[in-house]
């Protein structure tokens, strides 16, 4: 199972909006709503910040926000802070009952 | 207050063995799929592994497959990797995880809590 595809980084600057693109195929992403989204400080473990393509947890903020498209999900991130500036990592359930991760994306804010 | 915590993590010869743990408090632990997940170092995340709510389903990466089982005691709400035939690029941090919401293999809602990881280093 390869990896999910992201950008390698992603900037933006205080207040704009960015998106993070993940792509796979029809045997995860695209056959299945179940894609969650993580936010990983450095020396920290990750975060659940989207699940099921689009729903946020309890207490995540609604800057954030998820969709897919065939076999594209993305993330959002609208106004952009300080404290967003992080990796992020996409992952989806496959048809082999497995799991996937993205490669991760590093998002700065300039 | 949910908390994972692994332990067992090491230094091992390649070719070794090494069998992690993670004990978990907070939730009812039998009522919910458990997973490992591996960050080798500078790198991302790698899913190594899952197991159903009542061992009665596994799953693997391909890297894995062979040479790493999953279990769970329930009993003792504790997770557990036995790692076999150790290799270099096995060399990374172990956190357990756990479902948000689901207890079989087939269902995958996003890991709502995690540990903070045992390092785990082959190397001779």
């Amino acid at each position: 199972q390869s990896a999910l595809t992201q950008p390698a980084s992603v900037s933006g600057s205080p207040g704009q909006s960015i998106t993070i693109s993940c792509t796979g195929t029809s045997s995860d992403v695209g056959g299945y709503n179940y894609v969650s989204w993580y936010q990983q400080h450095p020396g920290k473990a990750p975060k659940l910040m989207i699940y099921d393509v689009s729903y946020r947890p309890s207490g995540i903020s609604n800057r954030f926000s998820g969709s897919k498209s065939g076999n594209t999900a993305s993330l959002t991130i609208s106004g952009l802070q300080a404290e967003d500036e992080a990796d992020y990592y996409c992952s989806s359930y496959t048809s082999s009952s497995a799991l996937v991760f993205g490669n991760g994306t590093k998002v700065t804010v300039l | 207050e949910v908390q994972l915590v692994e332990s067992g993590g090491g230094l091992v010869q390649p070719g070794g063995s090494l069998r992690l743990s993670c004990a978990a408090s907070g939730f009812i632990f039998d009522d919910y799929t458990m997973y490992w997940v591996r960050q080798a170092p500078g790198k991302g995340l790698e899913w190594v592994s899952g197991i159903s709510w009542n061992s009665g389903s596994t799953a693997y990466a391909g890297s894995v497959k062979g040479r790493f089982t999953i279990s769970r005691d329930n009993a003792k709400n504790s997770l557990y990797l036995q790692m076999n035939s150790l290799r270099a690029e096995d060399t990374a941090l172990y956190y357990c995880a756990k479902d948000q919401y689901c207890s079989p293999i087939n269902c995958y809602r996003g890991f709502d809590y995690w540990g903070q990881g045992t390092l785990v280093t082959v190397s001779s």
